[in-house]
């Protein structure tokens, strides 16, 4: 079945960029019912949102990092990316990708998810 | 700006007793992004329920939705072992994108 697999630097230093990749597996990642999301929860919070992309490269993210986040996709390898600019301690979390799932009638949401990746902001 | 208030913030119950958890949002909302996940520690959230009541593929019918507006809940009918765990709601906005609430923690009593 569809697996997601997070992978990238466990360390990031302040006021540099995350950069994180997706890896999909069991299925490809050019489908039009679906979004690819980035979505993070740092130590005993809730989960943010941070932004979601769909196999041709429309791009939604959340308006409180707009400014910081880039996501991207790759077909060739069927993975998508996220980067994000000038972190901060406030950006040390654990880093989910996940799939959108978008159905005709019933609603849409997060269906299948990766294990997640601790990323820490620290010089 | 959307904000997502689940309560209780705890909720401390035995095997077997039901469970009720409350979302509610600061603005009406469509039901279509309205979403359950569960978490139990040191794993990713596993989707439960989407579109407000319709009960993602393997969830036990012991779990249902229900819910309109700015008022959502998550119902566990007959708590099993393996459901105490963090639950979290989610809803989308145009103005906000997809925001999460603050989570409810079902603990053994």
């Amino acid at each position: 079945q569809l697996q997601l697999q997070e992978s990238g630097p466990g360390l990031v230093k302040p006021s540099e960029t995350l950069s994180l990749t997706c890896s999909v597996s069991g299925g490809s990642i050019s489908g039009t019912n679906y979004f690819w999301g980035w979505i993070r929860q740092p130590p005993g919070k809730r989960l943010e949102w941070l932004g979601s992309i769909s196999y041709s490269g429309s791009t939604n993210y959340n308006p409180s990092l707009k400014s910081r986040v880039t996501i991207s996709v790759d077909t060739s390898k069927n993975q998508f990316s996220l980067w994000l600019n000038s972190v901060t301690a406030a950006d040390t979390a654990v880093y989910y990708c996940a799939r959108w799932k978008v159905t005709a009638t019933l609603g849409d949401a997060f269906d299948i998810w990766g294990q997640g990746t601790m990323v820490t902001v620290s010089s | 700006e959307l904000v997502l208030t689940q309560s209780p913030g705890t909720l401390s119950l035995s095997p077997g007793e039901r469970a009720t958890l409350s979302c509610r949002a600061s603005q009406s909302l469509s039901t279509r992004a309205s979403a359950w996940y569960q978490q139990r520690p040191g794993q990713a959230p596993r989707l439960l329920i989407y579109g407000a009541s319709s009960r993602a593929t393997g969830i036990p019918d012991r779990f249902s939705g229900g819910g309109s507006g700015t008022d959502f809940t998550l119902t566990i009918s007959r708590l099993e072992p393996e459901d105490f765990a963090v639950y979290y709601c989610h809803q989308y906005s145009p103005s906000s994108g997809l925001t999460f609430g603050g989570g409810t923690k079902v603990e053994m009593k």
